[in-house]
């Protein structure tokens, strides 16, 4: 398995615009997360799925921001407009609950708004 | 509420000193524990779980309870250590919660 694969590595991207965050958990994990890291909060639980329903999106910031999970292999973090608060590195993870093995992060989308 | 504290954003020792990295949570249920490394502009990757009670890389990590503590230990750091650590906690609801993370510089 290639892992948690993630697209694309980096976005830069105009005020104002729409921005698509691609993730490809590993296959048979069950749960999917989306975190944004940033210097000053670290990383911040965005929303969370389980069996490809959104259980916990307490962390999304604010109406901007959405998440979607079609199938079991397939999660897009989608902001709609974007704004330069909104730079930041967006990790997706994924695991296989319940078990105690932590999660498995993909390497990261760099977004840059500017 | 759910809470991880490491209360040190920079750690700076010099190689072959020993290392600690410290953690406190609160959780008001049976907490499940882990330590995350981070080496520069990579992803996470899991380092410990305090239920393995395991060594990784000659660190260590034991749950104090009494504490609410979970502290990253090696007995002689590294260069190779130089990364941003992260100590989680998992909840009820299988959500990691993150600590603001702790910058490890090793010196030679």
């Amino acid at each position: 398995d290639a892992g948690v694969i993630q697209s694309p590595r980096h976005e830069v991207t105009e005020m104002g615009q729409e921005v698509t965050l691609r993730c490809k958990p590993i296959s048979g994990h069950n749960s999917l997360f989306w975190y944004r890291q940033t210097m000053m909060r670290g990383l911040e639980l965005l929303i969370y799925f389980n069996n490809n329903v959104p259980i916990d999106d307490s962390g999304m910031p604010e109406d901007r921001f959405s998440a979607k999970m079609p199938n079991a292999s397939f999660s897009t973090l989608k902001i709609q407009p974007s704004e330069p608060r909104d730079s930041a590195v967006y990790f997706c993870a994924s695991s296989l609950i319940p078990e105690n093995y932590g999660y498995t992060f993909g390497s990261g989308t760099r977004l840059t708004v500017v | 509420a759910q809470r991880v504290t490491q209360p040190e954003k920079l750690l700076s020792v010099f190689k072959g000193a020993p290392v600690e990295l410290k953690c406190n949570y609160s959780y008001s249920g049976s907490p499940e524990l882990f330590w995350y490394v981070q080496y520069s502009r990579q992803r996470l990757q899991l380092l410990l779980r305090h239920i393995s009670r395991e060594s990784i890389k000659g660190f260590t990590a034991d749950l104090n309870k009494g504490e609410t503590s979970f502290h990253l230990k090696k007995p002689f750091a590294q260069e190779e250590d130089s990364a941003m650590y992260y100590c989680a906690l998992r909840t009820g609801f299988q959500k990691l919660v993150f600590g603001t993370g702790t910058r490890l510089l090793v010196s030679p």
